[in-house]
């Protein structure tokens, strides 16, 4: 079982809708969760990080997490072609805040 | 507010050469970080430090690899004997530690340096 799953996709969604990602983790002590942007041939750009059970907002994005199922998700609302990239998952494991774990990521076309 | 910077952005270099790539992280971060990522996967970690102790090192950092931090500043990383098997992307990124800090732990990644040993 990988540390971090998320499916590969791609997943489509069309202009103006909710796209919404998941993520399961295998870590249970792990307290820390992240999403990444990555656009084709770029880096990662951290767009949400989230450490409590429930909701987080900013701007279109919301992170959820539910630490009893393992579970973080992203919502992305109003989706625009300039969201389709691939979505990275990252997952501090127990014992420590250094590394991140990554999942292989969610490739998200918005197509007008 | 610069963020991390990497050097070069990409090198070609023939198997068994070796190569240094540098990193400057965000100048008051003092962790930093060094991943490497593959075409169809996330990024996977290597390594990092805190200033400029190296604290952790993972099993994929074979000795071919080393990565230096010497004044908790920038960052080197190291590859000798490179294989063709060591192409791939590798990302350094930097947070800031500290208790009660909003965003601890975030780490931000630099722009990359791409790596293609032929």
């Amino acid at each position: 079982q990988k540390e971090v799953e998320q499916n590969s996709g791609p997943l489509s969604v069309p202009e103006g809708a909710i796209a919404s990602l998941n993520c399961t983790y295998s870590d249970r002590g792990s307290q820390s969760f992240f999403w990444y942007r990555q656009y084709s041939g770029k880096s990662p750009e951290l767009i949400m990080s989230i450490y409590s059970n429930g909701d987080k907002e900013d701007g279109r994005f919301t992170a959820q997490l539910n630490k009893a199922s393992q579970y973080v998700s992203l919502l992305i609302r109003d989706s625009q072609p300039s969201d389709s990239a691939t979505y990275l998952c990252a997952v501090n494991p127990s014992g420590g805040y250094n590394k991140l774990i990554f999942g292989a990521g969610t490739r998200l076309a918005v197509h007008p | 507010d610069t963020g991390v910077s990497q050097d070069p952005r990409h090198k070609i270099t023939k198997r068994g050469q070796n190569v240094t790539f540098r990193c400057d992280p965000i100048s008051e971060h003092n962790r930093l970080y060094w991943y490497r990522q593959t075409l169809g996967q996330g990024p996977e970690f290597l390594t990092y430090f805190q200033n400029e102790a190296q604290l952790e090192k993972s099993r994929l950092l074979s000795d071919r690899f080393s990565a230096e931090r010497p004044k908790g500043s920038f960052s080197t990383l190291e590859i000798q004997r490179t294989e063709q098997g060591d192409s791939a992307m590798y990302l350094c990124a930097s947070s800031l530690t500290g208790v009660g800090l909003v965003g601890l732990y975030e780490q931000y990644f630099g722009p990359g340096t791409r790596l293609t040993v032929t």
